[in-house]
């Protein structure tokens, strides 16, 4: 099964908004509304910073927000900020896999 | 407070066999699954494996069915994969991860896992 389709690269500005899109089939994000979203910084392990679609795990701020169209997800980052500069990965249940995750976005803040 | 500790990482040659450790603590181990997802060097997650909460129930990706074994032991609080017949493509950081089933709540930082001869 293909990893789901995600921009290599977004960034903006400080308060800026991004979004990150997330594609993939009716057999994974259309199917299921078990899209997850993993914020890595370089050399750290991954965090969990939204899961079913677009519910926060206690602690991840409110600029962090998850929806989901058809096949697509998506993640935007409200009010950019620094320390949101980070790769980011979605990941969804999939009819063979528990865990499809997509290719990977690099959020850079201008 | 969660912690997840990956060991036993290390370079192996193709073909070899490695076991890796991951040590849990701040939660009731036996009543979560738990998973491993690998990143190659430069590259994005790939889902490898996971294990019931009672260790009754396993998975795997297909690229490494038949080869990998996950197992637990619950009285250690300790999820385990074995790697058998370990290839180049092998090469990544071997990260466990706390299993909700829909999505994985707590990481590990990693254990590098490097195939070369």
């Amino acid at each position: 099964q293909s990893a789901l389709t995600q921009p290599r690269s977004v960034s903006g500005s400080p308060g800026q908004s991004v979004t990150i899109s997330c594609t993939g089939t009716s057999s994974d994000v259309g199917a299921y509304n078990y899209v997850s979203w993993y914020q890595q910084h370089p050399g750290k392990a991954p965090k969990l910073m939204i899961y079913d679609v677009s519910k926060r795990p206690s602690g991840v701020p409110d600029r962090f927000s998850g929806s989901k169209s058809g096949n697509t997800a998506s993640l935007t980052i409200s009010g950019l900020q620094a320390e949101d500069e980070a790769d980011y990965y979605c990941c969804s249940y999939a009819d063979t896999y528990p865990y499809l995750f997509g290719t990977g976005t690099k959020v850079t803040v201008l | 407070e969660v912690q997840l500790l990956e060991s036993g990482g290390g370079l192996v040659q193709p073909g070899g066999s490695l076991r890796l450790s991951c040590a849990a603590s701040g939660f009731t181990f036996s009543i979560y699954a738990m998973s491993w997802v690998r990143q190659a060097p430069g590259k994005g997650l790939e889902w490898v494996s996971a294990i019931s909460g009672s260790g009754g129930d396993t998975y795997y990706a297909d690229s490494v069915k038949g080869r990998f074994t996950v197992s637990r032991d619950n009285s250690k609080n300790t999820v385990f994969l074995q790697m058998n017949s370990l290839r180049a493509e092998d090469t990544a950081v071997y990260h466990c991860a706390k299993d909700r089933w829909e999505w994985l709540d707590y990481w590990g930082q990693g254990t590098l896992v490097t195939v070369s001869s």
